[in-house]
């Protein structure tokens, strides 16, 4: 079975800053793989999927990259509306990043 | 615009059967994959299994000998059956359509909350 493991696990940041969240996978999964986030209550909204083709109507300040076992997710000029909980999903998914304001 | 709707019962006792469907409205169950998501309550995500419209189906390997996933094409929704539960199976349950099956995809129910509990 594939594990997928996100670091860090919280992540404090400001707005306006860039930040970057990983995610490995225990072997490799080409670039299957997509980020969502999650803010509380509410159901996860996909960001990214094939490792960095962003979702219709996600704003282009979001980015993914990677291949293999190494992926990370990109956020540039971090904006209020970002600070959530993000995470990564091969079948089954990371334990997630909480970005949270610095 | 594809909408999908969880429901079912939100209480259930320890050892019994939950069970729950996704009513699929604005889209044909045919030609997608569906699948199941659950959330503890203040923890993550857990992928519980899929469905694709033909039948196959893919489990999560730690839930694999309690979890079915069903499909009614007839009333265009599916449905999610986990048996012997316990208080670890409470969690709010959501389902999901994708295109491809190793992600769940962009459009989700707005999830149901499940208490196990006698």
């Amino acid at each position: 079975d594939i594990q997928m493991t996100q670091s860090p696990s919280t992540l404090s940041a400001s707005v306006g800053d860039r930040v970057t969240l990983t995610c490995r996978a225990s072997q490799s999964i080409s670039d299957w793989l997509a980020w969502y986030q999650q803010k509380p209550g509410k159901a996860p909204k996909l960001l990214i999927y094939k490792a960095s083709t962003l979702e219709s109507g996600v704003p282009s300040r979001f980015s993914g990259s990677g291949s293999g076992t190494e992926f990370t997710l990109t956020i540039r000029s971090l904006q209020p509306d970002d600070f959530a909980t993000y995470y990564c999903q091969h079948y089954t998914f990371g334990q997630g990043t909480k970005l949270e304001i610095k | 615009q594809v909408q999908l709707q969880e429901s079912g019962p939100g209480l259930v006792k320890p050892s019994e059967t939950l069970s729950l469907t996704c009513t699929v409205s604005g889209d044909s169950i045919s030609g997608h994959f569906w699948s199941w998501i659950r959330q503890p309550p203040g923890e993550g995500l857990e992928w519980l299994g899929y469905i694709y419209y033909g039948g196959t189906t893919n489990y999560n390997p730690s839930l694999k000998s309690r979890v079915t996933i069903l499909l009614d094409t007839s009333m265009n929704e599916f449905s999610l059956r986990l048996t012997s539960v316990t208080a670890a199976d409470t969690a709010v349950y959501y389902c999901a359509r994708s295109d491809n099956s190793w992600y769940v995809g962009g459009n989700w129910g707005q999830g149901i909350l499940v208490t196990v509990s006698s």
